[in-house]
């Protein structure tokens, strides 16, 4: 069974940093794409940023250009998404989600999700 | 960069009726789309990709069908567990990965 568990939110002053952890289990996890989506309040799904199998080729939206990083490591089952500079647009929910694309320079769509983690940015 | 408009925003329907919702391209993406279904307090799922065709255990009664740019998901007779969010996306080209605005499905 797919499992994909985020963890690292919390509630942030605005400039500071945090660092999301994804912990996934049930599949060859070197072998996919995988995302980070996020939900703010009232809102609907934002992609925020995604990476190949072998972190070849990554991507942002604009709105985290810059300021987010996502990495991978493939020893350790696990996806990150490092978050600097936060401001209060940031504050969301922050799901991990597993792409269908094996061993592919490019992404598609997102077979499996986690169950989020809350990140809050506020003084 | 393309762009997902999704309508109705809101839909009310009464159990055992029929919904359908919609989702325009602002270019082509041919048959690159994908649905995913988002109850409150849970994970999103995968529905529909393909444009057309049913994720793994998804119930024959979500159907996807494309007409050019415009893409239609129809739910052919809601049960209580279908209200929900629903939102497409497209998949013809990376990055970004684009979603619709989403449309709620609403208990009428």
């Amino acid at each position: 069974e797919v499992q994909l568990v985020e963890s690292g939110g919390g509630l942030l002053q605005p400039g500071r940093s945090v660092r999301l952890s994804c912990a996934a289990s049930g599949f060859t996890f070197g072998d996919y794409g995988m995302h980070w989506v996020r939900q703010g309040p009232g809102k609907g799904l934002e992609w925020v940023s995604g990476i190949t199998w072998n972190s070849g080729t990554i991507g942002y939206a604009d709105s985290v250009k810059g300021r987010f990083t996502i990495s991978r490591d493939n020893a350790k089952n696990s996806l990150y998404l490092q978050m600097n500079s936060l401001r209060a647009e940031d504050t969301a929910f922050y799901y991990c989600a597993k792409d269908i694309s094996v061993d592919s320079n490019t992404l598609y769509y997102l077979d499996y999700w986690g169950q989020g983690t809350q990140v809050t940015v506020s003084s | 960069e393309v762009v997902m408009t999704q309508s109705p925003a809101t839909l009310s329907v009464s159990p055992g009726e029929r919904a359908t919702l919609s989702c325009r391209a602002s270019q082509s993406v041919y048959s690159n789309l994908a649905w995913y279904q988002h109850r409150p307090g849970q994970a999103p799922r995968l529905l529909i990709y393909g444009a057309s065709t049913r994720a793994t255990g998804i119930p024959a009664r979500f159907s996807g069908t494309r007409s050019g740019t415009e893409f239609t998901l129809t739910i052919s007779s809601l049960r209580s567990e279908d209200f929900a969010v629903y939102y497409c996306q497209h998949y013809n080209s990376w990055p970004p990965l684009t979603f619709g605005g989403g449309t709620r499905v609403e208990i009428k």
